[in-house]
C-alpha cells in the first residue's frame, strides 16, 4: 500500500491557462473521488468514478472542468480557461467499497495569478 | 444531501479525554459515520467509521446515538499530535459530506 499520490503538489498558472492534475489511487481501489478545499473550509466533493465510469458530478464542476479515469486506474482533473476563483487544493481519495474509509492523497495546490 | 453540524472549535488540555460532537439528523439507515482530520498542508486523513454500534481503535473510540442523528468521537488522553480539524462525514450516497469540521486545539 504506496497510498494515494497526486502530482504535481503545486501548479501555479496565469488566468486563462489550461492546468491537468494527476491522481495515482491504491491499486486495489475501484472507487475514486474528487474534492476542491478553500482556506478555511471542508473539502467539498467534485465528482466520483466507479472503475472507469464517472457516476457523480457536483454543481460545483463547470463546464471548464473536466475528469477521466481511463482503464479505471488513474485520474486526471483538467481545467480550461482557469479562473482565480480556481485557485484552491485539489485532492483526490480512493476507497475499495461503499462502507470502506477513503484514502486522501496530499492533494495538488494550485494559485491562479 | 447529508449534512451535519459541529462546533467550530475545541480546546482540551494535553493528556485529558476530548469529546468531539457531530450532528447528522439526515443520515440514512445505512449509511455509515466516518470520521477524518485533517492537519494543514495534507490531506484529510481516516480516523474511525461505524454504523450503529460504538465502535473502538488504535487511535480513537466513536460512540453513536441509538437514533443515529449524532455520534461524538472520543480521544482518550490528547496529545500535541492530535492537534487537527476533524470532520465527520456521513457518505450522504456517493458523495461524503465536510462540513467545517471542528479545529482541535491541544494545549501543553
Amino acid at each position: 500500500d504506496t497510498g494515494v499520490s497526486q502530482n504535481p503538489r503545486h501548479k501555479i498558472t496565469k488566468r486563462g491557462q489550461n492546468v491537468t492534475f494527476r491522481c495515482d489511487p491504491i491499486s486495489e481501489h475501484n472507487r475514486l473521488y474528487w474534492y476542491r478545499q478553500t482556506l478555511g473550509q471542508g473539502p467539498e466533493f467534485l465528482t466520483y468514478f466507479q472503475n472507469e465510469a464517472q457516476l457523480e458530478k457536483s454543481r460545483l464542476l463547470s463546464d471548464r472542468f473536466s475528469a477521466e479515469r481511463p482503464k479505471g486506474s488513474f485520474s486526471t482533473l483538467e481545467i480550461q480557461r482557469t479562473e482565480q476563483g480556481d485557485s484552491a487544493m485539489y485532492l483526490c481519495a480512493s476507497t475499495q467499497s461503499w462502507d470502506s474509509p477513503l484514502h486522501f492523497g496530499n492533494g495538488t495546490r494550485l494559485t491562479v495569478t | 444531501d447529508a449534512k451535519t453540524t459541529q462546533p467550530n472549535s475545541m480546546e482540551s488540555n494535553e493528556e485529558e479525554p476530548v469529546h468531539l460532537p457531530c450532528n447528522h439528523s439526515t443520515i440514512s439507515g445505512t449509511d455509515y459515520i466516518h470520521w477524518y482530520r485533517q492537519l494543514p498542508s495534507q490531506g484529510p486523513e481516516y480516523v474511525i467509521h461505524g454504523l450503529t454500534s460504538n465502535v473502538n481503535n488504535r487511535m480513537a473510540s466513536l460512540a453513536i446515538a441509538e437514533d443515529r442523528k449524532s455520534s461524538t468521537l472520543i480521544l482518550h488522553r490528547a496529545t500535541l499530535r492530535d492537534a487537527a480539524v476533524y470532520y465527520c462525514t456521513p457518505p450522504g450516497g456517493n458523495q461524503f459530506y465536510f462540513g467545517t469540521g471542528t479545529s482541535l486545539t491541544v494545549i501543553p
